[in-house]
């Protein structure tokens, strides 16, 4: 059975730093491109980052180009976000997801407040 | 960046109705078009794929067509598990961008 599960969110000061991890099961993430999604309370929801499978080419939104770092682990099969700087309107859940060509599996979330 | 712009942003049905959703691009995405559902707090789940592939699992009352900027996500009958948040994405270029959503309410 496929599953992903976000541990690392919390309570955070603005610009302070938080890292969010996603422990991946059933599947060989390597194998697949990953990706962040985040959603703010009560809005939609907003592409945040991606890292290829093979080659580990990554891409970012321009909300946290240079702030956020998307990495993974490949031998503990874990996606993991760095976050930096973090501001008020980072506040969200954020969602791990696999991708097979698009996002075609979702984690449960894992909520990041950024407030002081 | 790709706009994506769904309408309505809500719409009242009844179970048993036929309901559409629009999506519009804002400049052509091919047929690199997702939907995805989410129910009240929960992760969303994928319905269609390639703009009217169905993926593997969702019941076949769902339904999605369009090409290029104009894609729509159909319900042929609905169900009272139905009633969620729906939303569009293009997956053809970075940054992936998804719809503002519709929510699907009960009448």
């Amino acid at each position: 059975e496929v599953q992903l599960v976000e541990s690392g969110g919390g309570l955070v000061q603005p610009g302070g730093s938080l890292r969010l991890s996603c422990a991946a099961s059933g599947f060989t993430s390597s194998n697949y491109a990953m990706s962040w999604v985040r959603q703010a309370p009560g809005k939609g929801l907003e592409w945040v980052s991606t890292i290829s499978g093979s080659a580990g080419t990554t891409f970012y939104a321009d909300s946290v180009k240079g702030r956020f770092t998307i990495s993974r682990d490949t031998t503990a099969n874990t996606l993991v976000l760095q976050m930096n700087g973090l501001r008020a309107d980072d506040t969200a859940i954020y969602y791990c997801a696999r991708e097979r060509e698009l996002i075609d599996f979702w984690g449960q979330g894992t909520l990041v407040t950024v407030s002081s | 960046d790709i706009q994506m712009t769904q309408s309505p942003s809500t719409l009242s049905a009844s179970v048993g109705d036929r309901v559409t959703i629009s999506c519009r691009a804002s400049q052509t995405v091919s047929r690199y078009l997702a939907w995805y559902q989410q129910q009240p707090g929960r992760a969303p789940k994928l319905l269609i794929y390639k703009a009217s592939s169905l993926e593997s699992g969702v019941p076949s009352r769902f339904s999605g067509s369009g090409s290029g900027t104009e894609f729509t996500l159909t319900i042929s009958s609905l169900q009272p598990d139905d009633f969620a948040t729906y939303y569009c994405q293009q997956y053809n270029s970075f940054p992936y961008t998804f719809g503002q959503g519709t929510r699907l309410e009960i009448k």
